[in-house]
């Protein structure tokens, strides 16, 4: 079974400071792995995404992710984080084929003046 | 190219009750996929269904249901509502099937369960 493990629920940070969201994940096999933000009242977006291929991927908004298979880590990064940066953010996995996507809990990023 | 829709955005229902949404796909996308997102439970997935067949269902009671017509638009369906169901119920969309695919997703539909 494939799980996700979001460790921080909430991540106080300041206006242009950098900022880390840490996504865990497990899975048998070889897996899919995604970043999605969610700003009030709306839907889920995609941040970025690794498939396979550089363990660096790069997303919209100056977002990079990197897949550390040794340590099944897929961890969120912004070097200078923006007030609209504020939102949930959803790690994900998938391990491909008919399974369907598994979410972590989310990690509400709080970007203050 | 036009995103996914959902109607309605926001539903009072009363318990007992029984509802229906209903999800547009991205034009071309041939899967769509429902989530449920609670505070308590987070995302979860509630079935996907791809050419009109349900491909895959999450740990949900039967009282959830969905289809998808021959033009790709999905509804689901939830009967005898209980106040538990009170949700944001996401749909989203890919090209094709699977969890590996990109998915889009849409606004949301907000029912609320009295």
């Amino acid at each position: 079974a494939q799980s996700v493990t979001q460790l921080d629920s909430q991540v106080p940070v300041f206006e242009e400071a950098p900022v880390e969201l840490r996504c865990n994940y497990s899975s048998s096999v070889s897996v899919y792995l995604f970043w999605y933000v969610q700003y009030p009242n709306q839907g889920l977006q995609l941040l970025l995404k690794y498939l396979s291929g550089s363990t660096l991927v790069k997303g919209i908004n100056g977002f990079e992710a990197e897949f550390n298979k040794s340590q099944t880590s897929f961890h969120l990064r912004k070097p200078s984080v923006h007030i609209s940066d504020t939102a949930e953010y959803f790690c994900a996995v998938s391990d491909g084929g008919r399974r369907a996507l598994t979410f972590g809990s989310g990690t509400r990023l709080q970007v203050q003046p | 190219k036009a995103g996914v829709t959902q109607t309605p955005r926001y539903l009072i229902k009363t318990r007992g009750q029984q509802v229906t949404l209903s999800c547009s796909p991205i034009s071309g996308h041939r899967s769509v996929s429902w989530y449920q997102q609670t505070p308590g439970q987070g995302l979860q997935f509630l079935f996907e269904y791809f050419s009109e067949t349900q491909r895959n269902k999450g740990n949900f009671p039967g009282r959830f249901s969905g289809r998808q017509f021959s033009n790709s638009r999905s509804e689901m369906n939830v009967s005898t509502l209980e106040l538990g169901d009170s949700a944001l119920y996401l749909c989203a969309s890919s090209l094709v099937a699977g969890g590996g695919n990109e998915q889009f997703f849409g606004p949301g539909t907000r029912l609320t369960v009295l």
